[in-house]
């Protein structure tokens, strides 16, 4: 089955600066890479998400890159606020029929302002 | 549209009873899943479903039965508790016919503690 890797657990930024958050996955097959964030005492909520078949994609301040040939892909967020301090978790799944989403361990991000 | 609700939100069961934590969407997803969250551990997926009536194990199955009798409820229950089964539980639903996407719509989870 698909494995996802998720390193490091833990990263702490200084407000304003970026953070880069690195994924692997195993399966060459998976095709959709979903990021989610999760508030503490809240459930994950999706983010940002990329298909295989696009290399980037952003959305105002974060964006998710797709390097299909190594098998990873990362989350960056520039300008970085307090209220981007969560944990957030990478996903991976073949989409269709019998589709569900693999997660990483998840990294905790900290903002300091 | 109140998305997906699970109760209750925290729980303590002594060793060896039995419970049913509930989950319920509105949104007429075909897909529902039940994962565990530990610390450090990610999110594990216990079982899920895609349509009434079909049910699956997921990665982590076992102390564990769910039902899924109509589109919008799939209970997870736990028959015998162990120290093992504390963790965060969430529930989570998906349109996946909605031209293959798989964004899941999460509960808030219930948390569980077994002494």
């Amino acid at each position: 089955g698909e494995n996802v890797e998720q390193h490091p657990s833990t990263l702490s930024v200084q407000e304003g600066d970026s953070a880069v958050i690195k994924c692997t996955y195993s399966d060459s097959a998976s095709n959709y890479f979903p990021w989610y964030k999760q508030e503490l005492g809240k459930g994950p909520q999706l983010i940002i998400d990329i298909r295989s078949n696009v290399g980037e994609k952003k959305d105002q301040r974060i964006a998710v890159t797709l390097n299909k040939t190594a098998k990873h892909f990362s989350l960056h967020i520039t300008e970085t606020q307090p209220e981007d301090s969560a944990v957030y978790f990478c996903a991976a799944s073949i989409s269709g029929a019998n589709s569900k989403l693999t997660f990483g361990k998840g990294i905790t991000l900290s903002v300091r302002p | 549209n109140a998305g997906v609700t699970q109760t209750p939100k925290f729980r303590i069961l002594k060793i060896g009873q039995s419970m049913t934590l509930q989950c319920t969407q509105d949104m007429n997803h075909n897909y529902m899943y039940w994962y565990r969250q530990d610390p450090g551990m990610g999110l594990k997926l216990i079982y899920y479903s895609v349509g009434a009536g079909i049910t699956d194990k997921g990665e982590v199955p076992n102390g564990y039965n769910v039902s899924r009798s109509t589109t919008e409820d799939f209970p997870l229950r736990l028959e015998l508790a162990a120290p093992s089964q504390t963790s965060v539980y969430f529930c989570a639903s998906s349109p996946v016919d909605r031209g293959g996407d798989t964004e899941a719509f999460f509960g808030q989870g219930t948390r569980l503690t077994v002494v």
